[in-house]
């Protein structure tokens, strides 16, 4: 069945530094990759989005990078900050289905 | 703008017990979604459904867990009997389509069900 695998797990960064997510799919078929943000108790809050077809999208700090051939997918935030420290999900999907399958999630702290 | 709107927040019962969580999605959104999120997890897919029909429900345990959707607008999702096992967020989304390309999905606050 579909899944999508997430890495690391746990990332501790320096305020200042860029942090970078990565997720791989196995369905072929997808095309449409979200990244959420969760802070404790909140919400998944959709924090950027990119469609099959185009390879990179980028929001002030945060980016997101495609390679379909290889299926896998990043989110990068540059200058990061504390308030940046929350756990991000990736997300697979696709057109016909509408089916959302998430990653394990990855803890991010930035440490100040 | 009105986001997806969740009930209870919180929720704490005794294992064999019955529950009930309600989901009102955003206005005009087809597809809704329940996911189980266990703490340190990712969202897990419960039931997916477009307008009132099932789209996908491969992953809820059936012998204890039911989910509608009348009208194709509101949904509950229940749990009965519980089992400590199903200590978790309740989370419901509801997305629209992008055009040709995925779904956009909005979160609910969720219900955070604790089984004793």
């Amino acid at each position: 069945g579909e899944n999508v695998e997430q890495h690391p797990s746990t990332l501790s960064v320096q305020e200042g530094d860029s942090a970078v997510i990565k997720c791989t799919y196995s369905d072929s078929a997808s095309n449409y990759f979200p990244w959420y943000k969760q802070e404790l108790g909140k919400r998944p809050q959709l924090i950027i989005d990119i469609r099959s077809n185009v390879g990179e999208k980028k929001d002030q700090r945060i980016a997101v990078t495609l390679n379909k051939t290889a299926k896998h997918f990043s989110l990068h935030i540059t200058e990061t900050q504390p308030e940046d420290s929350a756990v991000y999900f990736c997300a697979a999907s696709k057109a016909g289905t509408y089916k959302y399958i998430f990653g394990t999630g990855t803890r991010l702290k930035v440490l100040a | 703008e009105a986001g997806v709107a969740q009930s209870p927040r919180y929720k704490i019962i005794e294992k064999r017990q019955s529950v009930a969580f309600w989901c009102n999605p955003i206005s005009g959104h087809a597809t809704l979604y329940w996911y189980q999120q266990i703490l340190g997890q990712g969202p897990k897919l419960l039931i997916q459904f477009q307008n009132n029909g099932v789209v996908d429900d491969s992953q809820l345990p059936k012998d204890r867990f039911s989910a509608e959707r009348l009208k194709g607008v509101d949904s509950t999702l229940k749990i009965q009997p519980a089992k400590l096992e199903d200590s978790a967020v309740y989370l419901c989304a509801s997305s629209f389509p992008l055009g040709p390309g995925g779904v956009r999905a909005f979160f609910g606050q969720g219900t955070r069900l604790t089984v004793v």
